[in-house]
């Protein structure tokens, strides 16, 4: 059970495009299109923005759209704003019928 | 609209035994898978275990499996987290969160107890 990869940290000015990449193996995002994405502001709880490598729940901007080739995820927030400035966690679904995350992404909005 | 409430953390000493709750309410609860996921002081979410929403599957991370135990009570719209032998490394906010509808993701989210082991 080891940690998807995410990059420590992103940044980008408002109204830019970031992408944050989530790398696994072919055990856990290769395998199924169970890759999800979450926000997390300090002292709160994460919040799902993204489900099934690239659905929105109702009330997640279209600004935050997911992707995913072969073992990689990636979660694309575009018009970048000031509120967009959290922590960004992935978390796939694996084969042995466990879930796994990624270390995490601190997005920095400059 | 979903909330959940946890309740029973609090500080344990290393090698005792702590039981976590959390409260469901806003759906229906017993057509729901319901996961607790932990996230250790300035850490990353780890995730820790699944139920089932007929309770039959029970699923465990390897840093628990064997010493925490998940339950449910549908009547209570309630889980539970059995944890014993306690580790200094299982210190963390254990959120109770709602899985989402067979897409195996976490859709809703508790504000979390905090579990500190120390001696």
């Amino acid at each position: 059970q080891s940690a998807l990869t995410q990059p420590a940290s992103v940044s980008g000015s408002p109204g830019q495009s970031i992408t944050i990449s989530c790398t696994g193996t072919s055990s856990d995002v290769g395998a199924y299109n169970y890759v999800s994405w979450y926000q997390q502001h300090p002292g709160k709880a994460p919040q799902l923005m993204i489900y099934e490598v690239s659905n929105r729940p109702s009330g997640v901007p279209n600004r935050f759209s997911g992707s995913k080739s072969a073992n990689t995820a990636s979660l694309t927030i575009s018009g970048l704003q000031a509120e967009d400035e959290a922590d960004y966690y992935c978390s796939s679904y694996t084969i042995s019928t466990t879930w796994v995350f990624g270390g995490g992404t601190k997005l920095t909005v400059l | 609209q979903v909330q959940l409430v946890e309740s029973g953390g609090g500080v344990v000493q290393p090698g005792r035994s702590l039981r976590l709750s959390c409260e469901a309410s806003g759906f229906t609860f017993r057509d729901s898978g319901m996961h607790w996921v932990r996230q250790a002081p300035g850490k990353g979410l780890e995730w820790v275990t699944f139920i089932s929403d007929n309770g039959r599957h029970k699923y465990y991370a390897d840093s628990v499996r064997g010493r925490f135990t998940v339950s449910r009570d549908d009547s209570k719209k309630s889980i539970y987290l059995q944890m014993s032998s306690l580790r200094p490394e299982d210190a963390a906010i254990y959120y109770c969160v709602k899985d989402r509808d067979r897409s195996w993701s976490f859709d809703y989210w508790g504000q979390g107890t905090q579990l500190t082991v120390s001696s």
